[in-house]
């Protein structure tokens, strides 16, 4: 069945610092790959996604991510955190061929030290 | 920018009752989709609508659980008879083509069965 594996519930860093988010998934065809943010009492926003091309995607406020096919990764990263970017990500996979449900990871809660 | 908008913000009600989430998708957008998040738990998907019936559903959308687009606007989440492990945030989403398009979620409408 298909997975989406966050291995980090909380990360810490400083503002200032560069930052990486970690996203494995278990997906037999080609995924199709997608980054989210949720701030306290908002919804979902896309921050990126892979669908196929450049293995390195940019996303909007700075964030990036690469896709890795031979360790079935998606990590998220940033080269240097503002407080506004402390919030929830999900990594999620789309299913090849089927425009219905997006599978989430569990989420990585991500603070910020001043 | 157009968005998702759910309503309420919060329901709180009592076991056994029915309750309707409501969502209005983007306007132009013919795919809707239903999830929820336990809390604490990752996003799940519950179902996915197109063309005025169910295209996918999990095996969480029971038969307690309908939807329905009663106009052109609304989309609707319907649970026959609350259960406890029924409260969750709810999120609606939208999506305005085939394939694999971005999904987008409205704020959710958080739902406590007491």
């Amino acid at each position: 069945a298909q997975s989406v594996t966050q291995p980090d519930i909380h990360i810490t860093v400083s503002e200032g610092a560069s930052l990486e988010l970690r996203c494995n998934y278990s997906y037999g065809a080609t995924p199709y790959l997608f980054w989210y943010v949720q701030s306290p009492g908002q919804g979902l926003q896309l921050l990126l996604k892979y669908f196929s091309g450049d293995t390195l995607v940019q996303g909007i406020k700075g964030f990036e991510a690469e896709f890795k096919r031979s360790q079935s990764s998606f990590n998220l990263r940033k080269p240097s955190v503002h407080w506004s970017d402390a919030a929830e990500y999900f990594c999620a996979v789309g299913l090849e061929n089927r425009d219905d449900k997006i599978i989430f990871g569990k989420g990585t809660r991500l603070h910020i030290l001043p | 920018e157009p968005e998702v908008t759910q309503t309420p913000s919060h329901q709180v009600t009592q076991m056994g009752q029915e309750v309707i989430l409501r969502c209005v998708p983007i306007s132009n957008h013919l795919y809707f989709y239903w999830y929820r998040q336990i809390l604490g738990q990752k996003v799940e998907f519950l179902v996915s609508f197109y063309n005025n019936e169910i295209s996918e559903k999990s095996e969480i959308f029971d038969d307690q659980f309908s939807v329905e687009r009663p106009d052109g606007s609304n989309f609707t989440l319907k649970i026959r008879s609350t259960k406890l492990e029924d409260s969750a945030m709810y999120f609606c989403a939208s999506k305005g083509t085939s394939g694999p398009g971005e999904q987008y979620f409205g704020p959710g409408t958080r739902l406590t069965v007491t």
